[in-house]
């Protein structure tokens, strides 16, 4: 079975600072990752996702993550963070299955909090 | 696309009335999920169908819970009594699933409920 831990609930930073948000995952098999993001009050929005090839994924509003096999990880990045990118964001694996229904298999979300 | 549709945005209900939540998914997307949304839990995958048949509701909490999806552009969540615990965010996601496909799940805004 799959699963991904998102080991910090919460990550506070200043305004133009970098972050990280780190992802882990476990699988027997390969898969597919994502990482939503959660604004207030609003559904989740794909940010970015590692179906193949390159391992260093971009992602919308400067995001981006690198999917690193050997270490099972999907880690998060962004060089310089802006107030308007406090928000939830969760990791997310998917194994396909030749043709039947994804399932999102979906980490406990990180907190986001960036402070001027 | 409009994208997902979910109604009502939010549903104040006593305990022990029914609750019915619904869903338009993406025109031409042949997968839907219902999640649920809480603070003590984080995201709950509850079912999914696949072309309108239930593949897998292990996450249904208990009986009160029933889904169903009578066409490819319809869904409905019911609760039936409905108890304070129920109270959430509940989340209808869909997606097109191809053997060579990109998986993404598109999410509605959600729908609020408070059973009191």
């Amino acid at each position: 079975a799959q699963s991904v831990t998102q080991l910090d609930s919460q990550v506070p930073v200043f305004e133009e600072a970098p972050v990280e948000l780190r992802c882990n995952y476990s699988s027997s098999v390969s898969v597919y990752l994502f990482w939503y993001v959660q604004y207030p009050n609003q559904g989740l929005q794909l940010l970015l996702k590692y179906l193949s090839g390159s391992t260093l994924v971009k992602g919308i509003n400067g995001f981006e993550a690198e999917f690193n096999k050997s270490q099972t990880s999907f880690h998060l990045r962004k060089p310089s963070v802006h107030i308007s990118d406090t928000a939830e964001y969760f990791c997310a694996v998917s194994v396909f299955d030749g043709g039947a229904t994804n399932k999102l298999i979906f980490g406990t979300g990180t907190l986001l909090a960036v402070q001027p | 696309d409009a994208g997902v549709i979910q109604s009502p945005r939010h549903e104040v209900t006593e305990m022990g009335q029914e609750v019915t939540l619904r869903c338009k998914p993406i025109s031409g997307h042949n997968s839907l999920f219902w999640y649920r949304q809480t603070m003590m839990r984080g995201l709950e995958l509850l079912i999914y169908f696949n072309n309108n048949v239930p593949i897998d509701d292990s996450g249904m909490p208990e009986d009160r819970f029933s889904a169903k999806m009578p066409n490819a552009s319809f869904s409905t969540l019911k609760i039936q009594p409905s108890e304070p615990r129920d109270s959430a965010v509940y989340f209808c996601a869909s997606s097109l699933v191809r053997l060579a496909g990109d998986p993404i799940q598109y999410f509605g805004a959600g729908t609020r409920l408070s059973v009191l």
